[in-house]
């Protein structure tokens, strides 16, 4: 069985600083897949970033981040220079083998002016 | 359009009723998914399909939910004798491929249909 963790349910942040948000993981398999995904109030969701489990190099996408650490089953992701249009709930996902995926409980990110 | 679309956008419907959701995804994209998200929870995994085809039920989370997709394209989420605690959005996914490198994974998602079972 697949789990997936965030144990930060709110967080906010000022404008132009930086954030990480936590998500574990559990899984046997070894070829996987992990992704962050936004979901802003209008409900929409985006990809943000994802990361190959067999690939070492931590992903990264313009002010986004991951920090992979495949040992320790931990994904977390890192925004920098935060923008106002960075506040939305944000949703670790584990996608296995059979393309299956699972999803955390979601953290609420705030940028405050 | 060029997204996935949902209708409908809300649902309102009496306990015992039968529902049909509709998820129309990106052209050309082979895998769709449904999930199903509760008010304060992540998403829940329910379905995906290949083409036509749903390699694995086992996310549905009962005999009453079922789901079909015809055409490679447009899917149906049907659930039958709803119940309150169905209430909850559902959201439909389309990617280009189910699995694959050169992110022909990603996912992307509807606006979601609000089912509320009174």
């Amino acid at each position: 069985a697949q789990t997936v963790t965030q144990s930060q349910p709110e967080m906010s942040v000022q404008e132009a600083e930086t954030v990480t948000l936590s998500c574990t993981y559990d899984t046997s398999e070894n070829n996987y897949y992990l992704f962050w995904y936004k979901q802003p109030p209008s409900r929409q969701m985006i990809l943000v970033i994802r990361q190959e489990a067999y690939k070492q190099q931590n992903a990264t996408e313009n002010r986004f981040s991951v920090n992979f650490q495949k040992a320790a089953k931990s994904f977390s992701l890192k925004i920098s220079d935060s923008q106002l249009g960075d506040t939305a709930m944000y949703f670790c996902a584990l996608r296995n083998t059979g393309n299956q995926f699972y999803f955390g409980t979601g953290t609420s990110l705030t940028v405050i002016p | 359009g060029a997204g996935v679309s949902q209708s409908p956008s809300n649902k309102v419907t009496e306990k015992g009723k039968d529902v049909e959701l509709r998820c129309d995804p990106i052209s050309g994209h082979t895998a769709l998914y449904w999930y199903r998200q509760s008010l304060g929870q992540g998403l829940e995994f329910l379905i995906y399909f290949q083409g036509n085809s749903a390699p694995d039920k086992s996310g549905l989370p009962s005999d009453r939910f079922s789901a079909e997709r015809t055409g490679g394209s447009v899917s149906t989420l049907t659930i039958q004798r709803t119940q309150q605690e169905d209430s909850a959005v559902y959201l439909c996914a389309s990617s280009l491929t189910a699995s694959g490198g050169g992110n022909t994974d990603t996912q992307y998602f509807g606006p979601g249909t609000r089912l509320t079972v009174l």
